[in-house]
């Protein structure tokens, strides 16, 4: 079982949808949860930082973290073509070591 | 805003060359990355370096391997041998003190020929 799991998509969506996007993981070690968009040949850029399960909202985008479930989503409400590129989870435990998950191609269609 | 620097932002070398990955992190972080990623595939930690020492590596950080922080600027990455397998898009990363997540620089992309 890969350590975290992510749909590759690709995820098609008309503008002005609400968008969600999921993550599991296995390792219960894991407390910090974040959340990257990464456009073609670029860097990962970071969205959303959560610290343990919870909620946690910054202008269109939500993350929630339910670690019981070992289940992360972020959601992209009042999808902009803008918003198109891959979405990476990733996650870490008390070291500084990231995992991430393989990405979501997100479109968002005119 | 302050940013992660990577240069070159292509390198193209033949096999079994030795190439030097650059990276300037951003000013006062402390703790300093090297991810690589094959096209098509997850983004795979390599290394982590702190205190002028290396902190974790993964399985992939191999003899082929080795980080520097020559100055008080610069952070890099060098793969002694390369192997056409090392074709991959190498991302720098930092994150500062007290913080907890990382900024990754625009990455470097390497193709063994």
């Amino acid at each position: 079982q890969k350590e975290v799991e992510q749909d590759p998509g690709p995820l098609s969506v008309p503008e002005g949808a609400i968008v969600s996007l999921n993550c599991t993981y296995s390792n219960s070690a894991f407390q910090y949860f974040m959340w990257y968009r990464q456009y073609s040949r670029k860097g990962p850029e970071l969205l959303m930082y959560t610290y343990s399960s919870g909620n946690k909202e910054d202008g269109r985008f939500t993350a929630q973290v339910d670690k019981s479930s070992k289940y992360i989503s972020l959601f992209i409400r009042d999808s902009q073509p803008s918003d198109s590129a891959t979405y990476l989870c990733a996650m870490r435990g008390a070291g500084n070591m990231l995992t991430f998950g393989g990405g979501t191609r997100l479109m968002v269609k005119p | 805003e302050p940013e992660v620097t990577q240069t070159p932002s292509h390198q193209v070398t033949q096999m079994g060359q030795e190439v030097i990955l650059r990276c300037v992190p951003i000013s006062n972080h402390l703790y300093f990355y090297w991810y690589r990623q094959i096209l098509g595939q997850k983004v795979e930690f390599l290394v982590s370096f702190y205190n002028n020492e290396i902190s974790e590596k993964s399985e992939i950080f191999d003899d082929q391997f080795s980080v520097e922080r020559p100055d008080g600027s610069n952070f890099t990455l060098k793969i002694r041998s390369t192997k056409l397998e090392d074709s991959a898009m190498y991302f720098c990363a930092s994150i500062g003190t007290g913080g907890n997540w990382a900024f990754f620089g625009q990455g470097t992309r390497l193709t063994v020929v």
